[in-house]
């Protein structure tokens, strides 16, 4: 079964750091790109950032509000994507999603989703 | 990068048609053929209705289609059901190499 499994959340302090991993399993991890977003209570869906595969230079991109903040790396050997998250703050409580990029797609399409771990940055 | 722009809520009873559109600009929806669309249920994790504009994953029903004119991309939703009812996002990449969410839109079965 393709499944993707996120963990690391919890609450945390103002100012600290954070590290969520995205577990992969049922497909080849190092095939694909993969990528972060998030969910405020009672918000929208916003992209945080994506990681491309080795075979397409394995850089990454960010959205504004997160650049220079948030990092995101791959372990293709152990099939997990992590989101570094330093210096938080309470705007980015969220429930965070990594999710796998569709290889049928020519732009960004994000198939297959974790089911989201919480993030609450408070004092 | 602005959010695109979508209703808060649409409704239709059930077997009709409803439309969600999706306005962008130059820069996202109206420069590239990369809109998705995305269903989501609370408190459960988003599901990928359409890529591309209007190719439909595997699994997905043809009642779900989707369109483009412009800047504005559209989601129609035929022979509307109860298990249709949830929150709708659209998605588009951009010219920044960045990708930009619509507000979300209510599907109502009435």
């Amino acid at each position: 079964e393709v499944q993707l499994v996120e963990s690391g959340g919890g609450l945390v302090q103002p100012g600290r750091s954070l590290r969520l991993s995205c577990t992969a399993s049922g497909f080849t991890f190092g095939d694909y790109a993969m990528s972060w977003f998030r969910q405020a209570p009672g918000k929208g869906l916003e992209w945080v950032g994506f990681i491309r595969s080795k075979a397409y230079g394995g850089t990454a991109d960010y959205a504004a509000s997160v650049k220079g903040s948030f990092t995101i790396s791959r372990d293709d050997s152990k099939s997990i994507a992590y989101l570094q998250m330093n210096s938080l703050k309470t705007e980015d409580t969220a429930v965070y999603y990594c999710s796998r990029r569709s290889g049928s797609s020519r732009g960004d399409a994000f198939d297959i989703w974790g089911q989201g771990t919480v993030v609450t940055v408070s004092s | 990068q602005s959010a695109l722009t979508q209703p808060a809520s649409v409704s239709g009873s059930p077997g009709q048609s409803i439309t969600i559109s999706c306005a962008g600009t130059s820069s996202d929806v109206g420069g590239y053929n990369y809109v998705s669309w995305y269903k989501q249920h609370p408190g459960k994790a988003p599901k990928l209705m359409l890529y591309d504009v209007s190719n439909r994953p595997s699994g997905v029903s043809n009642r779900f289609s989707g369109s483009k004119s412009g800047n504005t991309a559209s989601l129609t939703i035929s022979g509307l059901q109860a298990e249709d009812e949830a929150d709708y996002y659209c998605s588009s990449y951009t010219s920044s190499s960045t990708l930009v969410f619509g507000g979300g839109t209510k599907v109502t079965v009435l």
